[in-house]
């Protein structure tokens, strides 16, 4: 299955800043997908990232707080803008594995003062 | 709208203990059912898979999961846990007909004392 780099693995930032995480893949696949784990929690789909189109949002999530981009079929970014400590998650990049099935990246462990 | 549930949050075993951690499911269509696995400082790995035919899935490490569909659920199971199997585990649903979109349950966190 596909290797997922996602950058940075960790990070602390300030309120009101923005962060954004890359997800880089060894191979091109077609879906590219951005989770979130908050503590305790279980993962929640934002949105799905569509090569050449606008990412599609999951309800509850909008593309101010939480723009994508996906520029080819190996790499995808998602910033978190305007940090509050509420964005404090893990943040997880995942894509098609080899059928209908994820593969997920590291992760991005973000905490917000 | 499609949810899943698992209802042991925790779970404390001891070695060579049988396991069974419950998923079920709501949705009425076709599903593809997963058991994902993070272990500690890791990331989320497949553990196994359920698209169709024997609902009797075998996975990774000796784990395999059980499909009944009147019943809505996928549980996990291995006859005899080891220390190494500390982790948490989820467990996912994909419907057929909304892409490759997941949605997780909450969780189990399990710890087997050696």
């Amino acid at each position: 299955s596909a290797v997922i780099s996602q950058k940075p693995s960790r990070d602390i930032c300030q309120r009101g800043t923005s962060l954004t995480i890359q997800c880089q893949v060894d191979s091109q696949v077609t879906m590219m997908f951005w989770y979130r784990q908050q503590p305790g929690q279980s993962l929640t789909l934002i949105a799905t990232a569509n090569q050449g189109s606008e990412a599609t949002y999951e309800s509850g999530f909008v593309i101010d707080k939480f723009p994508i981009s996906r520029p080819n079929l190996t790499f995808s970014t998602l910033t978190v803008s305007n940090m509050s400590p509420e964005d404090s998650s893990i943040y997880l990049c995942s894509v098609d594995g080899e059928g209908p099935f994820l593969s997920f990246g590291s992760g991005t462990q973000l905490s917000v003062l | 709208a499609q949810s899943v549930s698992q209802h042991n949050h925790h779970v404390i075993l001891s070695e060579a203990a049988s396991l069974e951690l419950g998923c079920n499911y709501s949705y009425g269509g076709t599903v593809n059912l997963f058991w994902y696995v993070q272990y500690p400082g890791q990331h989320l790995q497949l553990l196994l898979k359920y698209f169709s035919g024997d609902p009797l899935v075998k996975g990774i490490k000796g784990f395999e999961a059980e499909f009944i569909k009147s019943k809505f659920s996928f549980n996990l199971r291995k006859p005899s846990v080891q220390w190494s199997d500390t982790a948490e585990y989820f467990c996912a649903v994909n419907a057929m007909d909304s892409s490759y979109k997941l949605i997780f349950g909450s969780g189990t966190r399990l710890l087997v004392r050696p």
